[in-house]
């Protein structure tokens, strides 16, 4: 099994839909997660943290299911500027990040 | 913009050759950590520097090697280029005490052919 797997995508929805992309990680010790963007050619950015059950920042809420050992990343009122792959990430033992293999998402108008 | 620099931002190679790609990090930032992102694929963690020595290291071959700085600036040298080791090198910053919160540079995209 992967250290961190999320869905294969890619995801094409419309202006204004609500998309979920979900993640799942082996190492049941891990106690932070992250769900960075990235756009075309360009580096990974931070979107969110998820410490304990969940977090929510306007449009975009992450939510984190320990027994599962999965995490997801829902938008809602989805706009053009969200089109990116959005990559879940998980710290390993010695503090690097392990990364999933990202999940493509473009908006449509 | 993250204030991590790095450079060059493209470069090409031929299968042999030697690469040194280097990285500025974000002011105050005392560890810097490298990535390898093959096209389509996530980052792979390649090494992380903190105070100048290998804090960790990922599944990559002795030919990548590294170094970071007094002043924590970091170089990333691979030897003996492989096709394969095509990809966009990302260096990535972060505080003390916040390893895992990274600041990532605009990256170094290498061509072997």
């Amino acid at each position: 099994r992967k250290e961190v797997e999320q869905d294969p995508g890619p995801f094409n929805v419309p202006e204004g839909a609500t998309v979920a992309f979900n993640c799942t990680y082996s190492n049941s010790a891990s106690q932070s997660f992250f769900w960075y963007r990235q756009d075309c050619r360009k580096e990974p950015k931070l979107l969110m943290s998820v410490y304990s059950s969940g977090n929510e920042d306007g449009r975009f809420t992450a939510q984190l299911n320990r027994a599962s050992q999965y995490i997801s990343l829902l938008i809602r009122d989805s706009k053009l500027s969200d089109s990116a792959t959005y990559l879940c990430v998980v710290p390993g033992s010695a503090r690097q990040l392990t990364f999933g293999s990202g999940t493509q998402l473009t908006v449509l108008p | 913009e993250t204030g991590v620099t790095q450079s060059p931002t493209h470069l090409i190679k031929t299968r042999g050759q030697q690469v040194t790609l280097r990285c500025s990090s974000q002011s105050g930032h005392n560890t810097v950590s490298w990535y390898q992102q093959a096209l389509g694929q996530g980052p792979q963690f390649i090494f992380q520097y903190y105070r100048e020595e290998e804090n960790g290291r990922g599944n990559f071959p002795p030919r990548f090697s590294g170094l970071q700085f007094p002043n924590y600036s970091s170089e990333l040298n691979v030897n003996a280029l492989e096709l394969d080791d095509s990809a966009l090198y990302l260096c990535a910053s972060s505080l003390p005490g916040d390893q895992e919160t990274q600041y990532f540079g605009p990256g170094t995209r290498l061509l072997v052919l």
